[in-house]
């Protein structure tokens, strides 16, 4: 099974700029691999933010965006907001349709 | 607007199996992918498989090929994981997620989970 590396930990500033990134075991991410970004705060379920490696679900936050860069995939939050302080996970599918979460990025917003 | 409900919380002793069902209400159920996420306390995400229930074929990830089998019956809406050779690193919440269809992503609905211990 491919593994999904991210950044394990990222510190930003309120209304900062900050980049999550998410590597495949396999080589260059892109847009076949229809990457998912989810965000979770401590106890609760996760909430999906994009789809379809840019797409956005109805909810996301207009500083979310995701994109492909470096051959990775990656979410951007720009304007960070105090209540964007959360864990970030990333999806990516593989061949099969079988999907390999990241490990996850804690993102401190200090 | 679609919901998800998940069955009850479960405590399984190693070696035995598990059965989760998820009800979809509130929409069309057949067309859309529901995918399997489970968390461990303390842990990651991990996806666990999908199925179209119109289709009926499920995918597995690889770390769980054997193990576990999804199934959807179309005429409840009813989509069910199954997850057999139980061991104490299975103890965690499962969540069921599916479309919101054509416009949105895979991961628009969610069930509230369910907790599933294992434990002698």
């Amino acid at each position: 099974q491919a593994v999904v590396t991210q950044e394990p930990s990222l510190t930003v500033s309120p209304g900062g700029t900050v980049t999550l990134t998410c590597a495949s075991s396999t080589g260059e991410v892109t847009s076949d691999y229809y990457p998912n970004w989810f965000q979770q705060k401590p106890g609760q379920a996760p909430r999906a933010l994009i789809y379809s490696t840019s797409d956005k679900y109805s909810w996301t936050p207009a500083r979310f965006s995701g994109s492909l860069l470096g051959g990775k995939a990656a979410l951007t939050l720009s304007g960070v907001q105090p209540e964007d302080e959360a864990e970030y996970y990333c999806l990516l599918y593989y061949s099969g349709a079988r999907g390999v979460f990241g490990g996850g990025t804690k993102l401190t917003v200090l | 607007q679609v919901q998800l409900l998940q069955s009850g919380a479960e405590v399984k002793r190693p070696g035995s199996s598990v059965k989760v069902s998820c009800k979809a209400s509130g929409g069309t159920f057949s067309n859309y992918v529901i995918s399997w996420v489970r968390q461990a306390p303390g842990q990651g995400l991990e996806w666990m498989g999908g199925i179209i229930p119109f289709i009926g074929t499920a995918n597995y990830a690889q770390k769980f090929q054997g193990r576990v089998t999804i199934t959807a019956d179309e005429s409840t809406s009813t989509a069910y994981l199954e997850l057999s050779s139980l061991r104490s690193d299975d103890t965690a919440v499962y969540y069921c997620a599916t479309e919101g269809g054509t416009s949105s992503g895979p991961f628009h609905y969610w069930g509230q989970g369910t907790l599933v211990t294992v434990s002698s």
